[in-house]
């Protein structure tokens, strides 16, 4: 069965250092893979995306994620991190052969020290 | 991009009433809209996928007659949640997708749902 991983629940890194979110899937298809940052209350909004070519997408707000087939990763990094990029985070999966559906990670989520 | 709305954006209501969600699409014809719920700290779960003019296609699991799902036109699905009761209380996401291929997801607001 399909099935993301997204390993840590909680992140903090201090305000200007590096970020990186790890996301692991589990699939018997092509995947489409899309982050997604949600903040308290509201809804998704969606980060980036992978479809097909180039494995090394760029997203909104500075970040980008890297496909790697071979480790079934996807994993969304951000060079500097701002406060207003406290929120959580999902990785999610899906493929034609699934209906289009959408599985997702359990999310992480991001705390900022300044 | 794609614009998707939920109304309302919360309600509050009596255990043994029902609710009506709306999802709607702004500025695109979705063949095909997913109904999500998100409980406090946790991700979100898919409930049902519509598509237009068909019934709704329900996830194990899920109660499909006291999540009533209508998906009447290609800008419209609701989601009745019926004779709510406090277990209900949740926040309900719905998406939209477009037609041909592997289509992302255009995602509402939410709506939050407390059953008193």
């Amino acid at each position: 069965a399909q099935s993301v991983t997204q390993p840590d629940i909680h992140i903090t890194v201090s305000e200007g250092a590096s970020l990186e979110l790890r996301c692991n899937y589990s699939y018997g298809a092509t995947p489409y893979l899309f982050w997604y940052v949600q903040s308290p209350g509201q809804g998704l909004q969606l980060l980036l995306k992978y479809f097909s070519g180039d494995t090394l997408v760029q997203g909104i707000k500075g970040f980008e994620a890297e496909f790697k087939r071979s480790q079934s990763s996807f994993n969304l990094r951000k060079p500097s991190v701002h406060w207003s990029d406290a929120a959580e985070y999902f990785c999610a999966v899906g493929a034609t052969t699934y209906g289009n559906k959408l599985v997702f990670g359990a999310g992480t989520i991001l705390r900022v020290k300044s | 991009g794609a614009v998707v709305s939920q109304h309302p954006s919360w309600v509050i209501c009596k255990s043994g009433t029902s609710v009506k969600i709306e999802c709607r699409s702004l500025d695109f014809q979705a063949t095909t809209m997913f109904w999500y719920r998100q409980f406090p700290k946790q991700s979100l779960m898919l409930m049902a996928t519509s598509n237009e003019g068909s019934k709704a296609t329900y996830e194990q699991g899920v109660e499909k007659d006291k999540f009533l799902i209508n998906h009447a036109s290609l800008t419209l699905s609701t989601l009745t949640v019926t004779s709510a009761h406090p277990e209900d209380s949740s926040f309900y996401i719905c998406s939209a997708s477009g037609t041909s291929g592997f289509n992302e997801q255009f995602f509402g607001p939410g709506t939050r749902l407390t059953v008193l």
